[in-house]
């Protein structure tokens, strides 16, 4: 079974400010990793999938990057809105596998 | 535009049953697989079961195997989630997902969520 492990627990950030989030698996996923943003009382959006394909209507702001066991989910400068939980998921074994996410909070 | 709704949610018994079902529009249903991922409160995401396009194939977390049906009615345009033996840490937001497609199990489209409550 894949573990994912998200890095760091919580951001606290500023809006304008650059973001590298951080997803570990315990064995290589190939490119079959995808993110998710979370929003409070929302449900789960897709930005990046193939780790770093933009999903539709998702600003150029993400980007993806990484491949085998190293991933990142990179917001060039922070909106308001991009405050939230993000979570990478396994696609390439089953079962299927989130991380167990990582907050962006406002500082 | 897609759209995934929930319904069948609400509080159940330990040791009850309960059936979730997913309208799903926007899309042809029958071309795609669809699953189900639960939240628990404050918690992360888990997945909980996917079915193929065709309804044929299956496939469920361990957590649930061996409690749960998953189905769809692919002339209805809805996906079903029964689970039996329900246990306290069954209590969660359960989100109906649209799969990206049959080579690529992940979601790319997701409900807003039904809550199920499992207490006495």
């Amino acid at each position: 079974e894949i573990v994912l492990t998200q890095s760091p627990g919580t951001l606290s950030l500023s809006p304008g400010e650059r973001v590298t989030l951080s997803c570990r698996a315990s064995q290589s996923v190939s490119s079959n990793l995808a993110w998710y943003q979370q929003k409070p009382g929302q449900a789960p959006r897709l930005l990046i999938y193939g780790a770093s394909t933009r999903a539709t209507g998702i600003p150029a702001r993400f980007s993806g990057s990484g491949a085998g066991t190293e991933f990142t989910l990179t917001i060039s400068s922070l909106q308001s809105e991009d405050f939230a939980v993000y979570y990478c998921q396994q696609y390439n074994m089953w079962p299927r596998a989130f991380g167990q996410g990582t907050q962006v909070e406002i500082k | 535009e897609v759209q995934l709704l929930e319904s069948g949610a609400g509080l159940a018994q330990p040791g009850g049953s309960l059936r979730l079902s997913c309208a799903a529009s926007g899309f042809t249903f029958s071309n795609y697989p669809m699953g189900w991922v639960r939240q628990a409160p404050g918690k992360g995401l888990e997945w909980v079961s996917v079915i193929n396009a065709a309804g044929s194939g299956t496939n469920y977390a361990d957590s649930v195997k061996g409690r749960s049906t998953v189905s769809r009615d692919n002339s209805r345009g809805t996906l079903y989630l029964q689970m039996s033996a329900l246990r306290a840490e069954d209590s969660a937001v359960y989100y109906c997902v649209k799969i990206y497609d049959f080579s690529s199990y992940f979601p790319d489209y997701w409900g807003q969520g039904t809550l199920v409550t499992v207490s006495s």
